[in-house]
């Protein structure tokens, strides 16, 4: 079964600055794909970025990047230029590309921001 | 287009009742999938509906159950509500086709459930 790994419960960082959210996943699937969520406080989940497996590309939307290592099966999340508000909860999440088995995420990382 | 509704955004129950909540996925999503989402336990899933079948549950105890009817809107019911079950529930649709695109969730607001 997949799962999902977010080792970092709480992070922070100063405004204007960048930091790294860490995710790894286990799956013993080809092609599947990998997602990073926003949950802002008392605020909508929102989807931040998303990379398919079979690209090598690493996926980059504005600010957001990912550093996706398929062989370490790792998944990270970059914001850069990080601003007030960017401070949120953020779920990584997989899903195995089949269409039968759910999405599936990680416990989350609370990101503070500092300024 | 419309985002993902939930309704009612807030309840309170008493321990021992059911409650029905409902979700309206964007249109032309035939999927709806229903997380509970607490402080202690994270994210976890529900159970997922798809053309109005269950196509994926969760582990979760049966007084959680949930359909889909045929304009894809779907309700989740709780029965004999426990203390524990006190959480957010959120309802995220997907278009569910092929291709990356069709395997992103879109959340709704989420309800508030609180059993005193």
């Amino acid at each position: 079964a997949q799962t999902v790994t977010q080792s970092q419960p709480e992070m922070s960082v100063q405004e204007a600055e960048t930091v790294t959210l860490s995710c790894t996943y286990d799956t013993s699937e080809s092609d599947y794909y990998l997602f990073w969520y926003k949950q802002p406080p008392s605020r909508q989940m929102i989807l931040v970025i998303r990379q398919e497996a079979y690209k090598q590309q690493n996926a980059t939307e504005n600010r957001f990047s990912v550093n996706f290592q398929k062989a370490a099966k790792s998944f990270s999340l970059k914001i850069s230029d990080s601003q007030l508000g960017d401070a949120a909860m953020y779920f990584c999440a997989a899903n195995e590309g089949s269409g039968n088995t759910p999405l599936v995420f990680g416990k989350g990382t609370r990101l503070s921001v500092i300024a | 287009k419309a985002g993902v509704t939930q309704t009612p955004r807030y309840l309170i129950k008493t321990r021992g009742q059911q409650v029905t909540l409902s979700c309206s996925p964007i249109s032309g999503h035939r999927s709806v999938s229903w997380y509970q989402q607490t402080p202690g336990q994270g994210l976890q899933f529900l159970f997922e509906y798809f053309s109005e079948t269950q196509r994926n549950k969760g582990n979760f105890p049966g007084r959680f159950s949930g359909r889909q009817f045929s304009n894809s809107r779907s309700e989740m019911n709780v029965s004999t509500l426990e203390l524990g079950d006190s959480a957010l529930y959120l309802c995220a649709s997907s278009a569910a086709g092929t291709g990356i695109f069709s395997y992103e969730q879109y959340f709704g607001p989420g309800t508030r459930l609180t059993v005193t």
